[in-house]
């Protein structure tokens, strides 16, 4: 178990619909990054986030956006939905300035457009 | 922009040794990591090399030539367990995010 939780594990939804992926970080962790791993294809990232405040975005969608809390845990917003979003999306977490690159993965959130 | 290349299969058989490769290009470099995910599984942590040269942890090993912007991953006496995913990432430069290489899938053969 790496401490870090996300919800849903698996989600069935309609093109055009919105939804919300969350996760919680392992406590202490200041650091929480969203990933998108499309079936046999690598871990696209999407945004990061350090202690409340957006801290890098990669090749994330206008139709996704994503927030952290104050409490540290993060949401994950995708909206319009596509077909192409079917895909797993993972949330990371690290300690910043410990052991670099060291991030836990949550399960993932299995996300299922038809 | 940051880059990561690595085979994206490489196949062998169970208790032999394998050398999973990784070349990466990168505005500001701190350390190359190695992580595994089996299918449908998250991925884990397995290795960081910040320095030149060789760190060894149980049956597998990870190697870094900073001048060469290369890495390896090494694994020993595989096992069927070992069948998975493996990918090579780096934290870009400028600002905390965690870029991943593609991921290269082992195959173990009996």
């Amino acid at each position: 178990d790496s401490g870090v939780t996300q919800t849903p594990k698996h989600l069935i939804t309609a093109t055009g619909q919105r939804v919300t992926l969350r996760c919680s970080p392992r406590s202490g962790d200041l650091s929480v990054y969203w990933y998108q791993q499309s079936l046999d294809q690598g871990l696209q990232f999407l945004i990061q986030y350090y202690n409340g405040e957006e801290r890098a975005k990669g090749n994330i969608l206008e139709r996704f956006s994503a927030q952290q809390f104050p409490d540290l845990h993060s949401e994950l917003n995708l909206s319009s939905l596509e077909l192409g979003d079917s895909a797993l999306y993972f949330c990371a977490s690290s300690v910043r300035g410990g052991r670099d690159t060291e991030a836990f993965f949550g399960q993932g959130t299995r996300l299922t457009v038809v | 922009g940051q880059s990561l290349e690595q085979p994206s299969e490489v196949t062998a058989v169970e208790g032999a040794i394998v050398q999973i490769n990784c070349t990466y290009q990168t505005s500001g470099f701190y350390g190359l990591s190695w992580y595994q995910q089996h299918d449908g599984g998250a991925p884990t942590f397995l290795s960081y090399n910040a320095l030149d040269g060789l760190e060894e942890t149980g049956r597998f090993s990870s190697f870094l030539s900073r001048s060469d912007s290369y890495g390896y991953l090494l694994l020993q006496e595989l096992q069927m367990k070992d069948s998975a995913s493996y990918f090579c990432a780096v934290r870009d430069g400028g600002d905390d995010k965690i870029i991943f290489g593609k991921g290269t899938r082992l195959h173990i053969l009996p």
